[in-house]
């Protein structure tokens, strides 16, 4: 299995542009997470998906982030529009669905908004 | 608020030494606590622990849970370079699907 997959790797882009960030979970997990990374916070929860569907956005920070499950296979988390503050590593992970999960992280996506 | 603080931040070492991170929490509900290594980028899970004084091993590293006390504990003896990493501990408490993670302990193991 070639693991959860997150595209891209690096992003680096300007104030008030769109990001969208891309994942692909592990095939036959049915859960799915969103993280985010920093030195000052850490890793925090942003939304998670149970069967495709949202069941806790509560981490979402603002409603510059949206984030969408429309198959079992794909996952967007997408920034608009973006700010400095918003650089961070994106972790996309998925589970099984056993609780708690035990999630299995994809690389990353380094965001820089300059 | 659910917390979990991890020590030391930072740690260096020698290979072949032993070493023990440390992490304690507070939660309104406990349910279990787990251990992730991140190395370069994503974290990989060590270990899950539920039970109180059941100590779980895998190779050189193990880890034990106090529920009484709210922490938890990772050895890791004859330590070696590949060691090297951020190692994270985190709980999940009411929302069971939640984790919520200490910022980590950065372990440098030098030949």
């Amino acid at each position: 299995d070639a693991g959860v997959i997150q595209s891209p790797r690096h992003e680096v882009t300007e104030m008030g542009q769109e990001v969208t960030l891309r994942c692909k979970p592990i095939s036959g997990h049915n859960s799915l997470f969103w993280y985010r990374q920093t030195m000052m916070r850490g890793l925090e929860l942003l939304i998670y998906f149970n069967n495709n569907v949202p069941i806790d956005d509560s981490g979402m920070p603002e409603d510059r982030f949206s984030a969408k499950m429309p198959n079992a296979s794909f996952s967007t988390l997408k920034i608009q529009p973006s700010e400095p503050r918003d650089s961070a590593v994106y972790f996309c992970a998925s589970s099984h669905g056993s609780l708690p999960p035990k999630l299995f992280f994809g690389s990353g996506t380094q965001l820089s908004v300059l | 608020e659910d917390k979990v603080v991890q020590s030391p931040l930072s740690l260096v070492v020698h290979e072949g030494d032993t070493v023990t991170l440390n992490c304690s929490y507070e939660v309104t509900n406990f349910r279990s606590l787990l251990w992730y290594k991140q190395e370069k980028k994503a974290p990989t899970f060590l270990f899950m622990l539920t039970s109180s004084g059941i100590e779980k091993k895998s190779g050189r590293l193990s880890s034990i849970l106090d529920k009484k006390e709210l922490f938890s504990i990772l050895n890791i003896t004859a330590t070696q370079t590949g060691d090297s990493a951020i190692y994270l501990c985190a709980h999940s408490g009411g929302s069971n699907y939640k984790l919520t993670f200490g910022k980590g302990t950065l372990l440098t193991v030098n030949p």
